[in-house]
């Protein structure tokens, strides 16, 4: 099994629509938990930390299930801007190591 | 907002050559981390380091690399005889307030080995 391991993608969707992303890891005994963001050829972009009791930004919503070992993101009212790679992220021993593992990402295309 | 800086941002070098990226971080971070990306591949996790000493390295951070922080501002990753397969995209990172918290990404280097 995968560290982290994501929806392959690609989400295709219109401007306006939901899209929510999957994500399963397979330590249990992870300590922390992101969403990334990551625009083509570029460096990944922190979009939100996940916390156990789920977590809110604008549009954006995660949550996290320790005991699926599952992380989601929502993201209502896609816009244009919203066109990247989402970046399923884990760490693993807290702050022990600071050791990131990334998912493979999924590339989400919003059009018009 | 403060941001991660890396240079060069472009590196092409020969096969067997050193190399060093520059990077500085966030100016009140205390944590740094270096990462890659292989194209079309994920970001995987280097090295981290805190108070002058590596926390963490992984398998790929073999005696090849070398990572320091020679002054107050810059950390810097060293690769001694870069290889083919050491091209990739290098990601500096940096975070606040611990080695399990959010980590801010400067925008890379393109290392290119021919």
């Amino acid at each position: 099994r995968k560290e982290v391991e994501q929806d392959p993608g690609p989400f295709n969707v219109p401007e306006g629509a939901t899209v929510a992303f999957n994500c399963t890891y397979s330590n249990s005994a992870s300590q922390s938990f992101f969403w990334y963001r990551q625009d083509c050829r570029k460096e990944p972009k922190l979009l939100m930390s996940v916390y156990s009791s789920g977590n809110e930004d604008g549009r954006f919503t995660a949550q996290l299930n320790r005991a699926s070992q599952y992380i989601s993101l929502l993201i209502r009212d896609s816009k244009l801007s919203d066109s990247a790679t989402y970046l399923c992220v884990v760490n693993p021993l807290g702050n022990q190591g600071g050791k990131l593992i990334f998912g493979q990402g999924t590339e989400l295309s919003v059009k018009p | 907002e403060p941001e991660v800086t890396q240079t060069p941002s472009h590196q092409v070098t020969q096969m067997g050559q050193e190399v060093i990226l520059r990077c500085v971080p966030i100016s009140n971070h205390l944590y740094f981390y270096w990462y890659r990306q292989i194209l079309g591949q994920k970001v995987e996790f280097l090295v981290s380091f805190y108070n002058n000493e590596i926390s963490e390295k992984s398998e790929i951070f073999d005696d090849q690399f070398s990572v320091e922080r020679p002054d107050g501002s810059n950390f810097t990753l060293k690769i001694r005889s870069t290889k083919l397969e050491d091209s990739a995209m290098y990601f500096c990172a940096s975070s606040q307030t611990g080695l399990g918290y959010e980590q801010y990404f400067g925008p890379g280097t393109r290392l290119t080995v021919t």
